[in-house]
């Protein structure tokens, strides 16, 4: 069975400070991996995704994540914090051979100024 | 590309009633899904087609949710005799599936409120 483990429901970080938000899958076959934001009463927007490519994946508004087998991890990071990245992170994983899109439960990042 | 949109973005409506959304994906995209999402939680997967064909069902959708695509392009999701459990955000998406990892994109979504 395929699903996502978000750890940290809430996230807050300094504006100009590192952002982590992890995310652990469990697949038994090789897996897609995504990360997506949502806004407030907004829908969700893809920020990046592997495809079993590059490791290191980069996505928009200077994020990357880095596929890491051996750990199943799929950790989104961000060097340095913008008030507008203050928003719900979703991350999703897909089975290469399945249809449906698993979600975890999301992660709140508040960016203090 | 104009996006995937969603109709109407909010749905006020009363115990016992139905309602119908509509989806419009990307033009190209022969794939379409719905999602349903609660506070505090990520999307749930509801049923998703191939061009007109329903092809997946998750056991979420009850007796009361019926969901179209008749001509491949846009979908509607009806809910019927809504209870106040239907309360949540409706999304849906669409991809394109042809190689490749078949990465979504999201609507606006449409809030539902049953009272």
């Amino acid at each position: 069975a395929q699903s996502v483990t978000q750890l940290g429901s809430h996230v807050s970080v300094s504006e100009g400070a590192l952002v982590l938000l992890r995310c652990n899958y469990s697949s038994s076959v090789p897996p897609y991996l995504f990360w997506y934001v949502q806004y407030p009463n907004q829908g969700l927007q893809l920020l990046l995704k592997y495809t079993s490519a590059a490791t290191l994946v980069k996505g928009i508004n200077g994020f990357e994540a880095e596929f890491k087998k051996s750990e199943t991890s799929f950790h989104l990071t961000k060097p340095s914090a913008h008030m507008s990245d203050a928003a719900e992170y979703f991350c999703a994983v897909r089975i290469n051979t399945g249809n449906q899109f698993y979600f975890g439960t999301g992660t709140s990042l508040t960016v203090i100024p | 590309d104009t996006g995937v949109s969603q109709d109407p973005r909010h749905k006020i409506t009363k115990r016992g009633q139905n309602v119908t959304f509509r989806c419009d994906p990307i033009s190209e995209h022969n794939r379409l899904y719905w999602y349903r999402q609660t506070l505090g939680q990520g999307p749930e997967f509801l049923t998703y087609f191939q061009n007109e064909a329903q092809l997946e069902k998750s056991r979420l959708l009850s007796d009361r949710f019926s969901a179209e695509r008749p001509k491949g392009s846009f979908s509607t999701l009806e809910i019927q005799r809504t209870e106040q459990g239907d309360s949540a955000m409706y999304l849906c998406a669409s991809s394109l599936v042809g190689g490749g990892a078949y990465e979504q994109y999201f609507g606006p979504g449409t809030r539902l409120t049953v009272t």
